[in-house]
């Protein structure tokens, strides 16, 4: 079985400052990771995706996550939070070869001026 | 393209009515979904369907049925609504399945606000 935990239900950072946004899994299997991106009444954006290449996936808007296999990680950065960045955003896994992907609870991100 | 779009976009139902959400994609993708997003628990997965005319349960199928008549097409139908329903439902489409070496990425449609009261 595959689940996903988003450690932060909300996380406020002021606009210029850096962005964390946490993600731990458990798979039996290889997974794929991606993480989501909700803007208010809007449908979910693909931000990234790790498929077993490189562990440092970089992503739209200036997003990236590092898969660390060891902590059973998938965190998701930035260096420098916009406005516009203000959404929620999900932390989603997929075993490889598997149709269905797991969704986790969600981080909603407000961005202080 | 205007890739998974949904109808309605909102809908308020007494308890006991019956309504039908529809899903078109214009993207010709085998594989199409019906999640539901409650607060704190992200999306569930509720049908999904890998090819015209074939359906499949997921994760929160009670209370739910669908069909796949169209290729482009995927129907959620609630036959008599439950509070309990009271949701954002999200359909989803892909070309095909995830493998070990790709990942072939699920659109999302704007999703459907639906009260059920």
């Amino acid at each position: 079985a595959q689940s996903v935990t988003q450690l932060d239900s909300h996380v406020s950072v002021s606009e210029g400052t850096p962005v964390l946004l946490r993600c731990n899994y458990s798979s039996s299997y290889s997974p794929s990771l991606f993480w989501y991106v909700q803007h208010p009444n809007k449908g979910l954006q693909l931000l990234l995706k790790y498929t077993s290449a490189a562990t440092l996936v970089k992503g739209i808007n200036g997003f990236e996550a590092e898969f660390k296999k060891s902590e059973t990680s998938f965190h998701l950065t930035k260096p420098s939070a916009h406005m516009s960045d203000a959404a929620e955003y999900f932390c989603v896994v997929s075993p490889a070869g598997r149709r269905a992907l797991t969704f986790g609870s969600g981080t909603r991100l407000q961005v202080q001026p | 393209n205007a890739g998974v779009t949904q109808t309605p976009k909102f809908r308020v139902l007494k308890t006991g009515q019956s309504m039908t959400l529809l899903c078109a994609q214009d993207m010709n993708h085998e594989y199409m979904y019906w999640y539901r997003q409650d607060p704190g628990m992200g999306l569930r997965l509720i049908h999904y369907s890998v090819g015209e005319g074939t359906t499949a349960k997921g994760e929160v199928p009670d209370g739910y049925n669908v069909s796949r008549l169209k290729k482009q097409n995927f129907l959620l139908g609630l036959e008599s609504a439950a509070p309990s329903q009271t949701s954002v439902y999200f359909c989803a489409s892909s070309y095909g399945p995830s493998t070990l070496s790709s990942y072939n990425e699920q659109f999302f449609g704007p999703g459907t606000r639906l009260t059920v009261l």
